[in-house]
Parts: C-alpha cells; structure tokens; sequence
C-alpha cells in the first residue's frame, strides 16, 4: 500500500453537471477525511467517517454535496448540480484512530474546474 | 470553536538561512493534538510532526525543530540551514483527537538558491 490514492486526478465539467470523485485510503486506517482547498488557502474540512459511519459534516456542504463509504473502505464524494464555486482541489485523507496516533495522511487530490 | 493563524502570509530566505514559521492556535478542548504539513509545488500536503497537547516537550529533528508553548499558545516550527527544496507552502493545524482538522491560511516559503 503506498499511501492514500484519489481518483480521478483532474475533472473539467459543465456547470450542471453531476461529478462523483473516489478516495482508497490507507488499508489499515479507520478514518476517512474530505476537505477542500481553494487557490492560496488551507483545506476546510467537509466531512469525515470512522469505518462507515459520517460522524461530522461541516456546514460548508450543502445538500448538493453527499459522501459515502459502504463498507468502511474506498469513500465517494459526489456534487450535483455543480456551480463555478465548487472548482476546487478537493482532498481526501485517512488516518488511524487509536493507540495516540492521530495524524492523516493526504491524497494527492483532484483538482475539479467548473466551466 | 477552533481557529489556528499564520500570521506570516509569504518569507523568503537565501539559502541555508534559519527560519522560523510562527503558528498561534484557539481551542476549549483540554487535549488536542497539533500538526505541521507541507505542500510543495506537486500539491500533495505532507506530513511533518505531530504534537500531544500534555507534551510540551520540545524536538528537534535533523534539520526542523518545534517550540511549542501552551502559555502562549504556539506551535512555531523551525527549518535550519534552508535548502532550496524547503520551498513549499507549510500549514499549522489543529484537531481534537483526529476528528475535524482545522487548518492555518499556511505560509508560502521561498529559499532562494
């Protein structure tokens, strides 16, 4: 396992459109994040789970916005509907919560453009 | 609520110059973990260190080295003889026990050659 992979890397879609992106986190980590990073800002949280269960969404996702992860593994996060100001990196990382270990370990993102 | 601010927006050095990236942090929570990531040009944010809320213990490691102060409030983070690979955005976050990480605006590092 070499890290965290998101696909795909680069997105280019029509304002309307649905996109749906994949995050396969480190094999042994139980915790799943999403953020988002606009040019020249930190990531903002979206959402995380521990195993399969959401346990926190930030009130910056909004309906358009759902993440999923079925079977506590690979996590999708989808947006409907997409408006220009959802172009963005968008960054999944996993962690392992337990034994006093609590960093995450980051993706390399996909970089979503809304035309 | 938690907050965590880089005041230094951008520094530049001339290489092997120290420098010091300073990161201030809010939070209620008694215990709390605290981070220093890197992202260079590739995009991918890399993990650097991670402090204990109860260790103020101070580290140094190879060329990095972190001062954390509870009574100020700090996590500042130290590069040593800067090298040109040092070059990357470097962001300070905070989170209650792995759960929602909070992050600095970061501080863009130039080492110029």
């Amino acid at each position: 396992d070499t890290g965290v992979s998101q696909d795909p890397r680069h997105k280019i879609t029509k304002r309307g459109q649905n996109v749906t992106f994949r995050c396969d986190p480190i094999s042994e980590h139980n915790r799943l994040y999403w953020y988002r990073q606009t040019l020249g800002q930190g990531p903002e949280f979206l959402t995380y789970f521990q195993n399969e269960a959401q346990l926190e969404k930030s009130r910056l996702l909004s309906d358009r916005f759902s993440a999923e992860r079925p079977k506590g593994s690979f996590s999708t996060l989808e947006i409907q509907r997409t408006e220009q100001g959802d172009s963005a990196m968008y960054l999944c990382a996993s962690s392992f919560a337990g034994g006093g270990n609590t960093e995450a370990f980051f993706g390399q993102g996909t970089r979503l453009t809304v035309v | 609520a938690q907050k965590v601010t880089q005041a230094q927006t951008e520094i530049s050095v001339v290489e092997k110059e120290d420098v010091t990236l300073d990161c201030v942090y809010e939070t209620r929570d008694t215990t709390y973990y605290l981070f220093w990531y890197k992202q260079p040009p590739s995009g991918e944010l890399v993990f650097l260190i991670r402090r204990n809320s109860f260790d103020e213990q101070n580290e140094i490691s190879g060329r990095y080295s972190w001062n954390f102060q509870k009574s100020t409030s700090s996590f500042n983070f130290t590069i040593t003889a800067s090298q040109v690979v040092d070059s990357a955005v470097y962001f300070c976050a905070l989170t209650p026990y792995g759960q929602n990480f909070v992050f600095g605006p970061g501080t863009r590092l130039s080492v110029l050659p």
